[in-house]
């Protein structure tokens, strides 16, 4: 069965410092997603990308957050300079989009970020 | 109000009982819904979407009330393998972004 896949899983660094974690969809879906969780909380959506653009994004997603899709099948999101409150389970989803397909998202593994 | 709301639980139940979980939401223009299960740690796995006729899946049954905008899954003859935090999801615009309950969790006893 197809899968997103995240890498790493798990990924520390320091505060201040840039990570980028990394996702690679299931193929010929069109709609993808980043979301975390903090620890002990619920999932919140980041920001969804479709047709080489971000369609919506939420107010946690400010100027430190930035994503990609460099080359057709990763999609990437950055974060820029990160703060002690990153630290978070990272979430990537993709959703086919096609006419006439079920609007189901699937979830990667997480990525596991953790800012000391 | 919250987006989606969840009773957090959590539920604790021997083998073979059966649980009802319940949410609500808030927007009215939401459009799609769902059940996601997820274990410690582990990403949210799609359980089941939700229909407004109420929809079957073995010993899952998903109901969703519009007028209430309520929407409740009831688990029959409970597993152990079933002990995990239940996730209230709606779906409510063209960017299909999925909002998050903050989850029902269920332990299931021997």
């Amino acid at each position: 069965e197809p899968e997103v896949t995240q890498t790493p899983s798990h990924q520390v660094t320091q505060m201040g410092q840039e990570v980028i974690l990394r996702c690679v969809p299931i193929s010929n879906h069109l709609y993808f997603y980043w979301y975390r969780q903090i620890l002990g909380q619920k999932v919140e959506f980041l920001v969804s990308f479709y047709n080489n653009e971000i369609s919506e994004k939420s107010e946690i997603f400010d100027d430190q957050f930035s994503v990609e899709r460099p080359d057709g099948s990763n999609f990437t999101l950055k974060i820029r300079s990160t703060k002690l409150e990153d630290s978070a389970m990272y979430f990537c989803a993709s959703l086919t989009g096609r006419t006439g397909a079920k609007n189901i998202q699937y979830f990667g593994a997480g990525t596991r970020l953790s800012v000391l | 109000r919250k987006e989606v709301e969840q009773d957090p639980g959590p539920f604790n139940v021997p083998e073979g009982a059966t649980v009802a979980f319940n949410c609500t939401y808030s927007n009215s223009a939401s459009q799609s819904f769902f059940w996601y299960r997820q274990d410690c740690r582990k990403e949210p796995k799609l359980l089941m979407s939700v229909y407004s006729s109420g929809n079957e899946d073995g010993r899952f049954t998903a109901q969703l009330n519009r007028a209430s905008q309520y929407i409740s899954l009831l688990i029959r003859d409970s597993k152990l393998s079933d002990s995990a935090t239940y996730l209230c999801v709606v779906n409510m615009d063209s960017s299909y972004k999925l909002i998050f309950g903050s989850g029902t969790r269920l332990l299931v006893r021997p």
